[in-house]
């Protein structure tokens, strides 16, 4: 059980156009979903945390008119990166919290590439 | 904020023991985690441990967790070659009625198992 799954694992695409990822929770439910950024090397950022029903709450310094996180049920969350420039490119990955657990299970992560 | 410290590099014999430290500050801090990356891939949760607790053992895992210095440490026994990869703590802060709320991660501990 908790897994979560991530669409598209691997995206290119062209700068000024946008780009969605999709975040599920394939067997559990999740009010939460978080989203988080990976540069190379480096460690995981949190950017947002989604919650179902509600608005995202953003972290400081993360655009919301730049990536719009929709949290349209309780096992799906989107992340769309807008008017996708290079440096928007990165590892993005989703989690989402399972509440009887009270336990953070990552998605496989989607490569964004923004030529 | 918090802030979660790791060394970055850890080279171990196959066979050996690993043990890979890890500081926060937030003293707050309700749970702490311990994910696995793999080159390309997402984070597999290996293992968590509940602030009340000093140990927690799962197999070939030993989470060891000194409170009064905010001190954790993962200990893998015979350290095998597939257990090269990153090794990324993260502690959670609580937020509204979950103990999981906002994750922060170290910037993780490669580790190399040499044959």
């Amino acid at each position: 059980g908790a897994v979560v799954s991530q669409h598209p694992s691997r995206v290119i695409c062209k700068s000024g156009t946008s780009v969605k990822i999709e975040c599920r929770s394939l067997d559990f439910q999740a009010t939460t979903m978080f989203w988080y950024r990976q540069f190379p090397k480096q460690s995981l950022m949190l950017m947002a945390t989604s919650n179902e029903g509600s608005k995202a709450t953003y972290e400081q310094g993360v655009e919301k008119d730049k990536f719009l996180i929709n949290h349209a049920s309780l096992t799906l969350s989107t992340l769309t990166v807008t008017s996708a420039h290079p440096e928007d490119s990165s590892f993005y990955i989703c989690s989402a919290a399972r509440l009887d657990t009270d336990t953070q299970y990552f998605g496989p992560g989607t490569r964004l590439t923004v030529l | 904020g918090e802030d979660v410290e790791q060394s970055l590099f850890l080279s171990v014999r196959e066979g050996d023991s690993s043990v890979i430290n890890c500081t926060y500050t937030d003293s707050s801090s309700t749970y702490l985690y311990w994910y696995k990356q793999e080159p390309g891939a997402g984070l597999q949760l290996l293992t968590y441990i509940f602030s009340n607790m000093d140990m927690k053992q799962d197999q070939r895992l030993t989470v060891l967790l000194n409170k009064k210095d905010k001190h954790l440490s993962l200990r893998i026994a015979d350290t095998q070659t597939g257990d090269s990869a990153i090794y990324f703590c993260a502690a959670a802060s609580p937020v509204g009625s979950s103990n999981t709320g906002k994750l922060i991660f170290g910037q993780g501990t490669t580790l190399q198992v040499k044959p």
